[in-house]
């Protein structure tokens, strides 16, 4: 079964300290990952997409890697306004009859909090 | 930046009203969806469309339905509202090639009493 595991659920950190969210898939075809920040009460904000295993985006403070199995996403050095809900999407080779592709997959989410 | 739009952003209406969600987008996006978001959840598909005229369900069986005669309206409808109903539902549109990806509105938090 086609899956995306989100952890830790979430994370609570000092200004400053860097760490990592993981996002781990068990899928039949990766055509694409994607992350997504969400704030309270908004919809989510596209972040990055990754294709390929051994690729990196970076972002200001937020860098996003992907190898065969899961990806992450670091955070160096977070601020106050970093807090917010990251979101993982996978998009799958999954084709309807009309040769559309619309399946993706999301996690859970990774709850951030940065306090000063 | 996206340029996606919801309206309204909050509802709360009675059990058995009609109700009809807006969505518009500014980008000339080919691809719209609605989802599902309750808290603690993933999002869920309800209903997508790939131009004008087409509409598609989604994952999640819903009792909601959409149309699609413009490119950059993509409304939802609920005929008879009920407390099952109450949710986040958040519109999200992306350009046709496949593995682009979506962007959403603000979404519209909809309480039915």
């Amino acid at each position: 079964e086609d899956q995306v595991t989100q952890s830790p659920e979430a994370l609570r950190l000092q200004e400053g300290e860097s760490s990592s969210l993981n996002c781990s898939y068990t899928v039949s075809g990766l055509r694409g990952l994607f992350w997504y920040r969400q704030d309270p009460g908004k919809g989510p904000e596209f972040l990055f997409t990754l294709y390929s295993a051994g690729e990196e985006k970076e972002k200001e403070r937020l860098k996003a890697t992907l190898t065969k199995k899961e990806s992450f996403l670091h955070i160096t050095a977070p601020k106050p306004e970093d807090s917010a809900t990251y979101l993982c999407a996978v998009q799958l080779y999954n084709f309807d009859n009309a040769g559309n592709n619309r399946k993706l997959i999301w996690g859970l989410g990774t709850s951030l909090a940065v306090n000063p | 930046e996206a340029d996606i739009y919801q309206t309204p952003r909050y509802l709360v209406i009675g059990t058995g009203k009609k109700i009809t969600l807006e969505c518009s987008q500014t980008m000339g996006h080919d691809k719209m969806y609605w989802y599902q978001q309750d808290p603690g959840m993933e999002l869920h598909l309800i209903h997508y469309s790939y131009g004008v005229n087409s509409t598609e369900k989604g994952d999640l069986s819903s009792e909601s339905t959409v149309s699609r005669i413009r490119t950059e309206h993509f409304p939802l409808t609920l005929e008879s509202a009920r407390p099952s109903h109450t949710s986040q539902y958040l519109c999200a549109s992306s350009d046709f090639s496949s593995n682009q990806p979506q962007h959403f509105g603000d979404g519209t938090r909809l309480s039915i009493l």
